[in-house]
């Protein structure tokens, strides 16, 4: 079974630019949450969408946001970008984020710089 | 949230046991405890979870104590492969009972050849 993917692999975008990333979750996976790593604050979650509803959301701001579409892939989308998102932005699928042991499955990750 | 407490840094030499160790004080009783990896800055890596007894499988054993207020992560021979960072985690419930993953600072493990 394929595992989770992530589009595009690395981004350069600047500052003010808005980007759009891409996350296809595993085959039968219905809820897909996202992080964001970096150096200073480590992994920080975003949120999380199940059955094209967001279900969860992190501490960001709204420039944050994301999608489901009913094959359970999802984007994220961050608008005017600052220096600070700067990041490798991970996908993690999962069967379903309700039952009381749920693995999430992580993809490569996306590797976006802001100049 | 349920925080974890990990060592910083670790060194195994390579065949032995790498034993790591994660404080959760706070965890709740129907939160599990996850482990994860992450080599490179790819992608976390599942290694195991569990709620309350030890669990094994073919990549490590878990022990958590009585209490739950603590773990332990074994690779029982550890190979220069596994050197990278190891994330415990605790999987919080949150008032729209769903769950969300609770990503501490990790430990990095530098397996010594």
């Amino acid at each position: 079974k394929a595992g989770v993917t992530q589009t595009p692999r690395y981004l350069i975008k600047t500052r003010g630019q808005q980007v759009t990333l891409s996350c296809s979750p595993i085959s039968g996976h219905r809820s897909v949450s996202w992080y964001q790593q970096t150096p200073g604050q480590g992994l920080q979650f975003l949120f999380e969408y199940f059955s094209e509803t967001q279900r969860n959301k992190g501490n960001f701001p709204g420039r944050f946001s994301g999608r489901q579409f009913s094959n359970s892939r999802s984007e994220m989308n961050v608008s005017t970008l600052e220096l600070g998102d700067s990041a490798l932005y991970l996908c993690a699928s999962s069967l379903a984020s309700y039952a009381l042991t749920d693995t999430q499955y992580f993809g490569p990750g996306t590797r976006l710089t802001v100049l | 949230d349920a925080k974890t407490t990990q060592p910083t840094s670790m060194d195994c030499a390579e065949g032995r046991a790498a034993n790591l160790p994660c404080n959760h004080s706070t965890i709740s009783g129907n939160e599990y405890v996850y482990w994860y990896r992450q080599i490179h800055s790819q992608g976390p890596q599942y290694i195991i979870h569990g709620l309350k007894n030890n669990e094994t499988n073919e990549m490590a054993s878990l022990i958590i104590t009585e209490d739950r207020k603590s773990s332990t992560l074994i690779l029982p021979h550890a190979t220069l492969r596994d050197t990278a960072v190891y994330y415990c985690i605790v999987r919080v419930v949150l008032t729209s009972g769903t769950y969300k993953y609770i990503f501490g600072t990790g430990t990095r493990l530098k397996v010594l050849a």
